[in-house]
């Protein structure tokens, strides 16, 4: 299994710019999370979903930021437009229904200048 | 939101000896996870207990939990370079469908 992939690994991007982040779930997960992890506020859960509906985006930071999962082996996040303050590294996590753990992809660090 | 909270924050110990970190938390959970976070990489989970348990092995791991007291420990031994990392908790509030992550505890294992 090859677990969680998300893409780019990376991103460098100026003020303004849309950013589109990746992931692709583990195959039969139906649960899939989004989260943003920096130093100063740690791990935030944005948005999930289940069986491909978002069930709760209490956790999106505004409307800049809008999330998609077209398919059950697709996800996107996108920042529209993106700022210095979404500088930070997201990371997407999906799950077995009916099960309370959760399988984290390696992350994408975003640097937006 | 539900938010676990490590204590301490940075532990640096010499290999081979135990490592112990706390979590404390604020309303009803159903259960609660350690997660390890190794440098540039995802979470990884290493342990779940549920509300109705006191403690859980897992290899060196060994958790507690006192729901009287809302907190949690997190105990390594006998530990290895290999275990440096930040050990994040989380809890899963009942009925929540969801996860919320302490601020990670970062250890330090010299070899």
């Amino acid at each position: 299994d090859a677990g969680v992939i998300q893409s780019p690994r990376h991103e460098v991007t100026e003020m303004g710019q849309e950013v589109t982040l990746r992931c692709k779930p583990i195959s039969g997960h139906n649960s899939l999370f989004w989260y943003r992890q920096t130093m100063m506020r740690g791990l935030e859960l944005l948005i999930y979903f289940n069986n491909n509906v978002p069930i709760d985006d209490s956790g999106m930071p505004e409307d800049r930021f809008s999330a998609k999962m077209p398919n059950a082996s697709f996800s996107t996040l996108k920042i529209q437009p993106s700022e210095p303050r979404d500088s930070a590294v997201y990371f997407c996590a999906s799950r077995v229904g009916g099960r309370e753990t959760q399988y984290f992809g390696p992350g994408t660090r975003l640097l937006v200048l | 939101s539900q938010q676990g909270e490590e204590d301490p924050q940075a532990l640096s110990i010499q290999e081979g000896e135990n490592a112990t970190m706390n979590c404390s938390y604020k309303t009803s959970i159903n259960n609660l996870q350690w997660y390890r976070q190794n440098s540039g990489r995802g979470l990884v989970h290493l342990i779940l207990i549920r509300s109705n348990e006191r403690e859980k092995h897992s290899g060196r791991l060994r958790v507690t939990l006192d729901t009287s007291k809302k907190s949690s420990s997190l105990l390594i031994t006998a530990s290895r370079a290999a275990d440096t990392a930040s050990y994040f908790c989380a809890t899963d509030v009942y009925g929540n469908n969801r996860l919320a992550f302490g601020k990670g505890n970062q250890v330090v294992v010299i070899p």
